[in-house]
């Protein structure tokens, strides 16, 4: 079993859904949470960042982290076709002197007219 | 430059053919990263360097080798390269801490 797991999809919505897209971890040490988002045959550019479990919002977007749980979620309102794109999950924990993230499969979510 | 560059963007090479993959960086970041991507596998890291003049192995780290001599530029080496080698690879930096990352376009490479 992989320390992060996250369902490939693909996920499809209409758009103007509401889209959620999770991911489990078993590691307990980790602290920073992030999700990316990738465009096809381009590289992830990181999307959102929180260390604590809760909310963080930002625009359309918000990530939530249930530590006790071990589960992540991020989650899009008002979908649109340009959030078409696969999102990875990452999270990292401090190892030998530095953080390495573990990035999850990635779930490609496609949203159409 | 802004950000991340990669060279090249695509290659295709014979099996046992010697390949450097290169990246640069101009945010003066510490850490860079290589990863290869692969459908179903996701993204997995082969090497890092925290600082110029150190490097370290990450998940898959067999086949290739780094070196970091230093801040901006931090190339990949294939010394043989193999089929199972195919792949699209990323290079990333991050300014440390919690390591969120900075990620170049990425080089296709096949290897046949």
């Amino acid at each position: 079993q992989k320390e992060v797991e996250q369902d490939p999809g693909p996920l499809s919505v209409p758009e103007g859904a509401i889209v959620s897209l999770n991911c489990t971890y078993s590691n307990s040490a980790f602290q920073y949470f992030m999700w990316y988002r990738q465009y096809s045959r381009k590289g992830p550019e990181l999307l959102m960042y929180t260390y604590s479990s809760g909310n963080k919002e930002d625009g359309r977007f918000t990530a939530q982290v249930d530590k006790s749980s071990k589960y992540i979620s991020l989650f899009i309102r008002d979908s649109q076709p340009s959030d078409s794109a696969t999102y990875l999950c990452a999270m990292s924990a401090l190892s030998g002197g530095s953080y390495i993230p573990t990035f999850g499969r990635g779930t490609s979510l496609i949203v159409h007219p | 430059i802004a950000g991340i560059t990669q060279a090249p963007t695509s290659q295709i090479l014979a099996a046992g053919r010697r390949m450097t993959l290169r990246c640069t960086q101009d945010m003066r970041h510490n850490a860079m990263y290589w990863y290869r991507q692969d459908l179903g596998l996701g993204l997995r890291l082969i090497h890092y360097s925290n600082t110029a003049g150190t490097t370290g192995k990450g998940e898959v780290p067999d086949g290739y080798s780094v070196s970091r001599a230093n801040t901006d530029d931090f190339p990949l080496t294939l010394a043989s390269a193999v089929p199972s080698q195919t792949s699209v690879y990323f290079c990333a930096s991050s300014d440390g801490g919690y390591d969120t990352q900075y990620f170049g376009p990425g080089t296709r490479l096949t290897v046949l």
